[in-house]
C-alpha cells in the first residue's frame, strides 16, 4: 500500500545528543514537510522541501536540520541546539508544492528527553 | 492564509449526523477550505476540501455558504471511531502556499 512511514514511533534523546527521525514515502510525491505538535496545540512547520535537493525553513527551524537526497526520503535531525525537543513530530507529503492537492501525513514520532 | 474559528468541542450521538461548523469570514477568492481530523496519538487524516461548490466523498460532505464565509463538515452517520479533533483550514492554491496552518480544532465526542 502507498503511504508515508515514520520511524521510530517513540524516541528518547539524552542531553546534548543529536537524533534523526525518518520519513519515507512511496507515493511519488515531490513535496515533503516536517511539523511539530505540542500537547493541545496545532501543528507548526519546521522545514519543507518542494523538490529533491532543495528545502526551505519553516516557522520554527532553529535547532533542526534536514536533507532531501532522494525523492522518497526526508529525514529530520533534532540537534542539541534544540533546547525543548519534547514533542510529537509529523511528516507529510503532497504531489507538488503548489496546487490544491491535500497533504497526507504519517503517524508521527514522539520524542522525549531522558 | 485566512484565519478560521471553530467551536472548542461538540458531542454527537452515535448513528446521528455530526455537523461541524467553521467560520472563515476573511477568506479570499483563491483560498480553499480543507478539513482534517486527528485521532489521539496519530497523524492528521485528510477528509475533504472545496472552493465554493458543495463536495461529497466516502467520508463526509462539505457545505460552503454562498458568500464562502463559513462552512460545515457533515459526517452523515457518526460512529465511535469518528471521535477525534477536527481541523478546518483555509489555504490558497498558489505555488508559494507551502504549509497548512492548523488551529486548535473542534474535539468531537461521539457518544454511544
Amino acid at each position: 500500500d502507498g503511504g508515508i512511514t515514520q520511524s521510530p514511533k517513540y524516541l528518547f534523546r539524552k542531553e546534548g545528543q543529536n537524533v534523526t527521525l525518518s520519513c519515507e514515502q512511496n507515493l511519488n510525491h515531490d513535496a515533503m514537510y516536517w511539523y511539530r505538535q505540542d500537547p493541545g496545540q496545532g501543528l507548526r512547520l519546521i522545514y519543507y522541501s518542494q523538490i529533491v535537493n532543495d528545502f526551505q525553513k519553516g516557522d520554527i527551524a532553529e535547532g533542526y536540520s534536514v536533507s532531501r537526497e532522494k525523492k522518497e526520503s526526508f529525514p529530520l535531525t533534532v540537534t542539541s541546539a534544540q533546547k525543548n525537543p519534547t514533542a510529537f513530530y509529523l511528516c507529510a507529503s503532497k504531489p507538488e508544492g503548489g496546487g490544491t492537492q491535500p497533504q497526507h501525513f504519517g503517524d508521527g514520532t514522539r520524542l522525549s528527553i531522558l | 492564509d485566512a484565519k478560521t474559528t471553530q467551536p472548542t468541542s461538540m458531542d454527537c450521538a452515535e448513528g446521528r449526523a455530526a455537523n461541524l461548523p467553521c467560520n472563515h469570514s476573511t477568506i479570499s477568492g483563491n483560498e480553499y477550505v480543507y478539513w482534517y481530523r486527528q485521532i489521539h496519538s496519530q497523524g492528521p487524516q485528510y477528509i475533504i476540501h472545496g472552493l465554493k461548490n458543495n463536495e461529497t466523498n466516502e467520508m463526509a460532505s462539505l457545505i460552503i455558504t454562498e458568500d464562502r464565509k463559513s462552512s460545515t463538515l457533515i459526517l452523515p452517520h457518526a460512529t465511535l471511531r469518528d471521535t477525534a479533533v477536527y481541523y478546518c483550514i483555509v489555504r490558497n492554491s498558489g505555488a508559494g502556499s507551502y504549509q497548512l496552518t492548523f488551529g486548535k480544532g473542534t474535539k468531537l465526542s461521539v457518544i454511544p
